[in-house]
């Protein structure tokens, strides 16, 4: 069983839709990674949470650490959020990042 | 923008060759890690380099081994290349021992093997 798992594997959405993306834990971390990979395979970080929640743009991530969750989500989707998005956990200070198997989503307009 | 650049983007090598990929890190970024993410996967650490040290090793073979210099940038290295071995190489780099810093990805190596 991997550490890091993430809910749906796979998604598809019509344009302006919430979406919504889980990701749960096993082991205690000090930060959860947000991550977007788009087809060409470059990773872009989009949050970096080790508590509470955070907002950029049409993006929110929230955490929970007593329950080992966290999510993103996405409001008013777009085409253009189509791509995969990974949760990798760090669970110290220098040590490597643990992923979780993405989750692809497809928007469609 | 990440300030991470890999090169090539591209490859493709026979069973049994050797390859290298590289990555240059921003300036100050002095951890760097490297993953392979096989398709459909998510990336899975190789090995982290801080200080020009490994300081730490997932579970791949001693054909995989790794460089880093002064200058911020690195290597992957690969022997005796197998089939399972094509990927999608990514490096990343951080500022180092500050959990939870934010890590900044390259745009990959694609490796194929035939």
């Amino acid at each position: 069983k991997n550490e890091v798992e993430q809910s749906p594997q796979n998604l598809t959405a019509q344009e302006g839709e919430f979406i919504t993306i889980n990701c749960s834990y096993s082991v205690g971390i000090s930060a959860l990674h947000w991550l977007q990979q788009h087809p060409g395979g470059g990773i872009v970080s989009l949050f970096m949470l080790s508590s509470g929640k955070k907002k950029h743009g049409r993006l929110i991530a929230t955490i929970n650490i007593q329950e080992k969750h966290s999510s993103l989500h996405i409001t008013a989707s777009h085409p253009r959020d189509s791509a995969v998005y990974i949760c990798a956990a760090l669970i110290s200070g220098n040590t490597p990042l643990v992923f979780g198997k993405g989750t692809r989503l497809s928007v469609i307009a | 923008e990440t300030g991470v650049t890999q090169s090539p983007t591209h490859l493709i090598k026979t069973r049994g060759q050797q390859v290298t990929l590289r990555c240059s890190s921003q300036s100050g970024h002095n951890t760097v890690s490297w993953y392979q993410q096989a398709l459909g996967q998510g990336p899975q650490f190789i090995f982290q380099y801080y200080r020009e040290e490994e300081n730490g090793r997932g579970n791949f073979p001693p054909r995989f081994s790794g460089l880093q210099f002064p200058n911020y940038s690195s290597e992957l290295n690969v022997n005796a290349l197998e089939l399972d071995d094509s990927a999608l190489y990514l490096c990343a780099s951080s500022f180092p021992g500050q959990g939870g810093n934010t890590i900044y990805f390259g745009e990959g190596s694609w490796l194929t093997v035939v």
